[in-house]
């Protein structure tokens, strides 16, 4: 099966700031990814598929970039609404799976 | 627009069986162009993928929970459902379902664009 490692775990930003999040598959998985982000009690969203795909109505500030094992997921200009947990996903072969996710909080 | 809703029971006994639903509405669980996910979010494992459905009825399972899981779709009251035999503790946590959208490709491009809010499982006696 293929896992997926995150890092950070945690990060502590401020508005305004630009982020990346580093996603890594165990191995070469293409394009085959995802990223979500996760908030408490709300249903998660899709931000990107396919590596780089920005899913419709999510800001552009949001950008997915990567293939095969290394993958990132930037965030120009952090917005209050942005602190939350963010997962990769690789949909390359079954069984799917989820990175460890990595945690936005404010500075 | 499209939405899920996930129901169960918050609380299940050890041993027993979990049964959770997801209504879908503005959407058709009959589309072609869907499939239509379980996910759960655990202490212990975090996000897990459980399994997806298309409405022909063929299914994909996680195989680490493929011997405890069926999903089945109700194309007549338009939702899915998952059921978990022999529950034990480390099945405590959020479940979540998703619709699945897809494109051509080789393997196919899968992506899961909608959620629903998820539902709390406890298992405990």
């Amino acid at each position: 099966d293929i896992q997926l490692t995150q890092s950070p775990s945690f990060l502590s930003a401020s508005v305004g700031d630009r982020v990346t999040i580093t996603c890594r598959a165990s191995r070469g998985i293409s394009t085959y990814l995802a990223w979500y982000q996760l908030k408490p009690g709300k249903a998660p969203k899709l931000l990107i598929y396919a590596a780089s795909t920005l899913q419709s109505g999510v800001p552009s500030r949001f950008t997915g970039r990567g293939s095969g094992t290394e993958f990132t997921l930037t965030i120009s200009g952090l917005q209050p609404e942005d602190f939350a947990t963010y997962y990769c996903q690789h949909l390359n072969s079954f069984p799917f799976a989820f990175g460890p996710g990595t945690t936005v909080d404010i500075k | 627009q499209v939405q899920l809703q996930e129901s169960g029971p918050g609380l299940v006994k050890p041993s027993q069986t979990l049964s959770l639903t997801c209504s879908v509405s503005g959407a058709s669980v009959i589309s072609e162009d869907f499939y239509w996910a379980w996910i759960r979010q655990t202490p212990v494992k975090g996000l897990e993928w459980i399994g997806h459905i298309y409405h022909s009825g063929s299914t994909y399972y996680n195989p680490s929970l493929k011997s405890r899981i069926s999903l089945s779709i109700d194309t007549s009251d338009n939702h899915f459902s998952l059921e978990v035999n022999s529950v034990t503790a480390a099945d405590t946590g959020v479940y979540f379902c998703a619709k699945v959208a897809w494109y051509a490709g080789y393997p196919p491009y899968w992506y899961f664009d909608l959620w629903g809010r998820g539902t709390r499982v406890t298992v405990s006696s």
